[in-house]
């Protein structure tokens, strides 16, 4: 049974580009949950979601980022005109509907984004 | 707003030794708390999970506490070793707005041989 799936692992941009990031839950989990890890700072929630809803965004910045999790596909969060200070590891976790017994989240290995 | 502290930021200690990581929160209406293990560059990796209701959990070398009353989670390593080195995060899920994880930002471990 995979663990949740990121990719890319290390992804470049120069500043104006678009990044992309794609999360694949664990098999059976329909609930995808993205954080954002700035240098030197703890882990910050972003983003929840089901398959095709955005439950909570309350984490994410107003402008420029944007969520989704189709009913087929990975969840994607989208990047437009990236910035400098959009460098970050970025974490998708997720849980299955319901939420497991101890109500804890299954994290991947995070998508590093380096803008220049 | 929930908030949480981890103390000390950094630790370097001896092989062999016995440490105790320390984690603060202001707000104790949590669901559970989560201790994570960090590498550079990789991923979390879950280690101990401790509900609301209980007071601590075991795994192998390491032992967490959760005093919910006062805000504190300790996270307890006997004969630390060098293999421990990593940055140790602490996390609470509140009960409202539960899905929102809300992270320490971490304890960096060296261990020397």
């Amino acid at each position: 049974n995979a663990g949740v799936m990121q990719n890319p692992r290390h992804l470049v941009r120069r500043r104006g580009q678009e990044a992309r990031l794609r999360c694949s839950p664990m098999k059976g989990h329909s609930h995808v949950y993205w954080y954002r890890q700035l240098p030197e700072e703890g882990l910050k929630f972003m983003v929840y979601l089901q398959k095709e809803n955005i439950i909570d965004e309350s984490g994410m910045p107003k402008e420029r980022f944007s969520a989704e999790f189709p009913k087929e596909g990975p969840s994607i969060l989208r990047i437009q005109q990236v910035v400098r200070g959009d460098s970050a590891a970025y974490f998708c976790a997720s849980s299955p509907p319901g939420g497991t017994d101890t109500g804890e989240l299954f994290f991947g290995e995070g998508s590093r984004l380096t803008v220049l | 707003k929930q908030e949480v502290t981890q103390i000390p930021a950094a630790l370097s200690v001896p092989e062999g030794e016995n440490l105790v990581l320390n984690c603060s929160f202001t707000d104790s209406a949590i669901y559970n708390l989560q201790w994570f293990r960090q590498d550079p560059g990789k991923g979390l990796t879950s280690l101990l999970l401790i509900q609301s209701s209980q007071r601590e959990q075991t795994s192998g070398r390491l032992n967490a506490s959760l005093d919910k009353s006062s805000g504190r989670s300790t996270l307890y390593i006997a004969a630390s070793q060098p293999g421990d080195s990593a940055t140790y995060l602490c996390a609470v899920r509140p009960r409202t707005g539960f899905q929102k994880l809300v992270f320490g930002t971490g304890t960096r471990l060296l261990v020397s041989p």
